[in-house]
C-alpha cells in the first residue's frame, strides 16, 4: 500500500493546464527526502519529468513544472499537448521503510 | 548514449527461482546507484529495490525482503536481481533503471525498456 496518494486521473483539453497532487501519508513527504516524477506512456520506459521536487532533467519540455510543500508536492503540465497523455507517478523515500522508495499510486492524464 | 538492457526474465513456477540482469553502458556505472522498479498487470509502478554505487548499500521493499537479492558487478557494468520463492505477485515487467548519484535517494533520469516475468504453474 503506497504511503504516496495521487488523484486516479485528471482531464483537460488541448493548451490547458492540469496539476497533479502528491500526498504523503504518514509524513512519508515530510522527511528530508526529494520527490521525483516520472511520466509512463504504455508500451515505453517511464521518463523523469521533475526531479529534487522543482528541477526538469535536460530534454524536458519547460511545461512541466514541480513544487512540494511539506507533506504533499504537485506536478503541473501547462499548454497540454496530446503527447502529454500518459500515467504519472511521484516518488520518494521514507526512513520508515528503512530507507526504501515508494511511488505514487499513479494519475492517468488524459488529453 | 547511456543505456540499460534487462534480461533474464521468463516464465517460472510458484516457489520456483530466476535471476535477472541489466547490462549498462554509456556512463561510468560505478559512480550512480542503480533500482529494480515493477509494474504488474493493471497495476502502477512499485520500487522493488536498490543499491548504492559501492555496492555496499543495499534496500528493498517489504514485499519482496528475504527473497529478492540485489547486487553489482562494477567490473562488468552489471546490475543483477536474485528472485527466490517467487509468488504469483511478482509477475510484472521489471525495469533497470539508474539514479542521478552514487547513494538511492536521487531521481532515476534512464531506464531499460525492461523484462517480463511471468508466475504461473
Amino acid at each position: 500500500q503506497s504511503v504516496l496518494t495521487q488523484p486516479r486521473s485528471v482531464s483537460g483539453a488541448p493548451g490547458q493546464r492540469v496539476t497533479i497532487s502528491c500526498t504523503g501519508s504518514r509524513s512519508a513527504i515530510a522527511a528530508a527526502y526529494d520527490v521525483h516524477w516520472y511520466q509512463h506512456r504504455p508500451g515505453a520506459a517511464p521518463r523523469l519529468v521533475i526531479f529534487g521536487n522543482d528541477n526538469r532533467p535536460s530534454g524536458v519540455p519547460d511545461r512541466f513544472s514541480g513544487s512540494r510543500s511539506g507533506t504533499s508536492a504537485s506536478l503541473v503540465i501547462t499548454g497540454l499537448q496530446a503527447e502529454d497523455e500518459a500515467d504519472y507517478y511521484c516518488q520518494s523515500y521514507d526512513i520508515r521503510l528503512g530507507g526504501s522508495g515508494v511511488f505514487g499510486t499513479g494519475t492517468k492524464v488524459t488529453v | 548514449e547511456m543505456q540499460l538492457l534487462e534480461s533474464g526474465g521468463g516464465l517460472v513456477q510458484p516457489g520456483g527461482s530466476l535471476r535477472l540482469s541489466c547490462t549498462a553502458s554509456g556512463f561510468r556505472f560505478n559512480m550512480f546507484a542503480m533500482k529494480w522498479v515493477r509494474q504488474a498487470p493493471g497495476k502502477g509502478l512499485e520500487w522493488v529495490s536498490g543499491i548504492g554505487g559501492s555496492g555496499r548499500d543495499t534496500y528493498y521493499a517489504d514485499s519482496v525482503k528475504g527473497r529478492f537479492t540485489i547486487s553489482r558487478d562494477n567490473a562488468k557494468n552489471t546490475l543483477s536481481l536474485e528472485m527466490n520463492n517467487l509468488r504469483d505477485d511478482d509477475a510484472a515487467v521489471y525495469y533497470c533503471a539508474k539514479t542521478m548519484n552514487t547513494v538511492i535517494y536521487y531521481g532515476m533520469d534512464v531506464w531499460g525498456r525492461g523484462t517480463t516475468v511471468t508466475v504461473s504453474s
